[in-house]
């Protein structure tokens, strides 16, 4: 079965580094997700793709994220200069969805679990 | 606040038991679907259910949503200990043009 593949895993770094997750989707899928998952504030929508352009990037804190998709098989989520609060485990999800619409799953990958010491 | 609600936080039941999850929402909506984590896991879409539409059934699942109350509902019939997990409700906004999931509902099957 096709899947949502996420790289690394697991990351332990100090706080000011940066941190780069990476996400290849299922091929042939238009949109892409990132989400963040914490206890407190449960499943957060941080950015996300169709057809590699920025459709919405507001749920994310601006000046330290960034979200790109270089290509159709990669998209990235870095955090620079990374803070303890950045904790938490990273989602990349893409879906087949029409325009203006959000009526199809979305396909998750199993995350990467971020701690940032 | 989260657009959905899910309504108990932790469910914890017998094998063989039905498990029955309700979520709320806010806001109109296209459609609203259901997926499941396993812990460590990423989501698993289960069900999707239109904003036209009353009830859905997948297998041993049961979903019924009623826009009026702005509220659906996950069953689960005879329910297994590898039914253990979370499960999130996420609804499509078509005012925000996105999808918003709620804090889940902790199931636990107790063999």
């Amino acid at each position: 079965d096709a899947r949502v593949t996420q790289t690394p895993r697991h990351k332990v770094t100090e706080m000011g580094q940066e941190v780069t997750m990476r996400c290849q989707p299922i091929l042939g899928h238009n949109t892409v997700f990132w989400y963040r998952q914490t206890m407190m504030q449960g499943l957060e929508l941080l950015a996300y793709f169709r057809n590699r352009a920025p459709l919405d990037d507001s749920g994310m804190p601006k000046d330290r994220f960034s979200a790109e998709m270089p290509d159709a098989t990669l998209a990235t989520l870095k955090i620079q200069p990374s803070e303890p609060r950045d904790s938490a485990v990273y989602f990349c999800a893409s879906g087949n969805l029409r325009q203006g619409s959000l009526n199809q799953p979305q396909h998750f990958g199993d995350g990467t679990r971020l701690s940032i010491l | 606040s989260q657009q959905g609600e899910e309504d108990p936080q932790a469910l914890s039941i017998q094998e063989g038991e039905n498990a029955t999850m309700n979520c709320s929402y806010k806001t109109s909506i296209n459609n609203l679907q259901w997926y499941r984590q396993n812990s460590g896991r990423g989501l698993v879409h289960l069900i999707l259910i239109r904003s036209n539409e009353r009830e859905k059934h997948s297998g041993r699942l049961r979903v019924t949503l009623d826009t009026s109350k702005k509220s659906s509902s996950l069953l689960i019939t005879a329910s297994r200990a590898a039914d253990t997990a979370s499960y999130f409700c996420a609804t499509d906004d078509t005012n925000a043009g996105k999808s918003t999931f709620g804090d889940g509902t902790t199931l636990t099957v107790k063999p």
